[in-house]
């Protein structure tokens, strides 16, 4: 069964410092999503992307924040310069369509020290 | 604003009992409502989902949960739980709040079984 894979699993950065975590979609979706869960906090959503362009996006979702899709597969977000409280887990989730069921990744655990 | 509520923070069931996790939701119309399970350190994956037609639906894993419309709820039972179950419970909607389609989460439930 197709699913959504995401690099690295863990990564540890320092404050300040740009990240950028990778997620590879379900091949023949359209629609991509990053939601992020501070630990022991609920799933918050982050931005969708469509059609190469943000659909919309979180108040949470500032400057420091960058999606592309680069090439047909892989779909990232840059975090520019991270602080301390970007320290969370960040999901990536593809539709086929804006209406169905979102399959999630595992998932990159993020820590700024 | 949208929310979904999910009142249980922590539930602790002993191994073969009956489970029942609650959801409740705010939304103007009948959402999509979802559940997701988290084990520790993994992801998120789907348990089961309503879109519309019968209100109770079945899941993986042996769940089910029952989508009341009069009650803005979509509690997830199971009949009999397994060690293996203890995780966290994430219930989720998917709504169009400004045209576009994304998940609200609650907040988790956290699911422990003693043996």
């Amino acid at each position: 069964e197709p699913e959504v894979t995401q690099t690295p699993s863990h990564q540890v950065t320092q404050m300040g410092q740009e990240v950028i975590l990778r997620c590879v979609p379900i091949s023949n979706h359209l629609y991509f999503y990053w939601y992020r869960q501070i630990l022991g906090q609920k799933v918050e959503f982050l931005v969708s992307f469509y059609n190469n362009e943000i659909s919309e996006k979180s108040e949470i979702f500032d400057d420091q924040f960058s999606v592309e899709r680069p090439d047909g597969s892989n779909f990232t977000l840059k975090i520019r310069s991270t602080k301390l409280e970007d320290s969370a887990m960040y999901f990536c989730a593809s539709t086929w369509t804006s209406d169905e069921t979102q399959y999630f990744g595992p998932g990159t655990r993020l820590l700024v020290l | 604003a949208q929310s979904v509520t999910q009142p249980d923070i922590h539930i602790t069931v002993s191994e073969g009992a009956s489970l029942e996790l609650r959801c409740n939701y705010s939304y103007g119309a009948t959402p999509y409502l979802f559940w997701y399970v988290q084990s520790p350190g993994q992801g998120l994956q789907l348990l089961l989902k309503y879109f519309s037609g019968d209100t109770l639906v079945q899941g993986i894993k042996g769940f089910e949960a029952e989508f009341k419309r009069s009650q803005s709820s979509f509690n997830l039972r199971k009949p009999s739980v397994h060690w293996s179950d203890a995780a966290e419970y994430f219930c989720a909607v998917g709504l169009f709040p400004s045209g576009t389609y994304k998940y609200i989460f609650g907040t988790g439930t956290r699911l422990k079984v003693l043996a």
